[in-house]
């Protein structure tokens, strides 16, 4: 089974700190993807990325970067975190192949900025 | 651009009920198509999938028909339980262009069974 790993399941920061998501997938995945989870706005992708190193916007990156050092990682950034940053993000992993291959989820870190 | 539209919940039933949630899509293109549910406190899971017209993708007791002629994947189950109460979100993946394969969500629909 693929599994996907975020670091915190919850996790309390405060506004203008600098705070760092952590995904990691076991299953050789090219594609790895960022999202964050609100009430009645469904998901929206913020980031993703499909090779080491490589980046592309999602629907909503103002206000956070990423990073994919190594194939199997990958992590988001706020850069200063601010409250209407609080929110559930997941991260997914998928791989390259006809347009039939799933994403699969992490657990989902559940961020709160003070 | 793609979008997909499912029902508004939340939807509450009692045990042992027929269930039908909507959804429709819009896309360029030949999307596959899928159904995600996630129990409370965790991620998502891939409940089903089908990736052409008239394919049925099946799990669990659920099914869903991809229709290309209504742009539709409602998703059904005969006979709910109290263990199905969770959100379900329909998704898309065109796969166009490169390898990013995005999916677009739904904006998910919230089930609860009652016993």
């Amino acid at each position: 089974d693929v599994k996907v790993t975020q670091s915190s399941r919850y996790l309390v920061k405060r506004t203008g700190e600098k705070v760092f998501l952590e995904c990691v997938q076991d299953m050789d995945h090219e594609n790895m993807f960022w999202y964050r989870q609100d009430p009645g706005l469904g998901l929206r992708l913020i980031y993703f990325s499909y090779d080491v190193k490589m980046k592309e916007k999602g629907d909503i990156p103002e206000g956070y970067s990423v990073s994919r050092e190594k194939k199997e990682r990958f992590s988001l950034i706020l850069e200063s975190a601010s409250t209407n940053q609080t929110s559930m993000y997941l991260c997914a992993s998928s791989s390259t192949g006809p347009n039939n291959q799933p994403q699969h989820f992490g657990d989902g870190t559940r961020l709160s900025i003070l | 651009g793609n979008s997909v539209t499912q029902m508004e919940g939340p939807v509450t039933l009692s045990e042992e009920a027929f269930l039908t949630i909507n959804c429709t899509y819009t896309a360029t293109g030949y999307p596959s198509l899928f159904w995600y549910v996630q129990y409370p406190g965790e991620g998502l899971q891939l409940l089903l999938k089908a990736t052409k017209a008239d394919d049925k993708g099946s799990n669990k007791g659920f099914e869903a028909t991809y229709r290309k002629e209504t742009t539709s994947f409602h998703l059904e189950k005969g006979s709910v339980q109290v263990s199905d109460s969770a959100v379900y979100f329909c998704a898309l993946s065109d796969g166009w262009g490169g390898s990013n394969y995005k999916l677009t969500f739904g904006k998910g629909t919230l089930l609860t069974v009652n016993p």
